[in-house]
């Protein structure tokens, strides 16, 4: 199994409190990514990096923020919870783009109360 | 912009029958061609991958996938299937960057 941690795995929060959820890697892979898993809608893109410091937007990234200050890790903060963000989260690594298999973390259960 | 379209939502199949799940995408460019399993409380893991060459991909676990450019679809196959097989499906395409998956198929293997 790919070397990627995610957490906390589970978190119950409040509306408008902030949220930061950590993905954490063992492979060096240049690029990493954040999706969201709804029923009905499959896996959709929030953010996602290509390097340290470097990293682009989603489909569905209002709301959310990222950042990369080491290879090894790649934050996901959701400034003020909403309902709707409520969702299990994926982290991804790979090591290229285009045609790059991607490697999943165990994901991060969110509900936003 | 690509999309994927995956038209069965839940497939229920008695164990030992063959099964196909359906794969749908929508590009204005090449695109690579993904099957993703998800296990229950697991993230996902990939089946099978088509980049090029043979239209005909096996995978892991007995599973082939055939890529069909002119109907455009990647409908994946097993002759087979077992208990284990039980799991949430993906498709996924990705011509560039970003990887664009499907809304997921569920198998359901009846015993």
């Amino acid at each position: 199994d790919a070397g990627i941690t995610q957490s906390p795995r589970h978190k119950v929060t409040e509306t408008g409190t902030p949220v930061t959820l950590r993905c954490h890697q063992t492979e060096n892979h240049r690029y990493m990514y954040w999706y969201r898993q709804d029923p009905g809608h499959g896996l959709r893109l929030i953010h996602y990096s290509y390097g340290v410091k470097d990293t682009d937007k989603g489909e569905v990234s209002d709301g959310y923020s990222v950042s990369r200050s080491k290879t090894e890790d790649f934050l996901l903060t959701l400034e003020s919870a909403t309902s709707s963000q409520t969702s299990v989260y994926f982290c991804a690594i790979s090591e290229v783009t285009t045609g790059e298999t991607q490697y999943f973390g165990p994901g991060t259960r969110l509900l936003v109360l | 912009a690509q999309s994927v379209t995956q038209l069965d939502s839940q497939v229920p199949v008695f164990e030992e029958a063959p099964v196909e799940l359906r794969c749908n995408y929508s590009s204005s460019v090449s695109v690579y061609l993904f099957w993703y399993v998800q296990y229950p409380n697991q993230g996902l893991q990939l089946l099978l991958k088509y980049l090029s060459g043979s239209t005909l991909v096996k995978g892991i676990n007995g599973f082939e996938a055939e890529f069909n450019k002119s109907q455009t679809s990647f409908h994946l196959r097993k002759p087979s299937v077992h208990i284990s097989d039980t799991a949430e499906y993906f498709c996924a395409v990705s011509p560039y960057q970003k990887v664009t998956f499907g809304t997921g198929t569920k198998l359901q293997v009846i015993p």
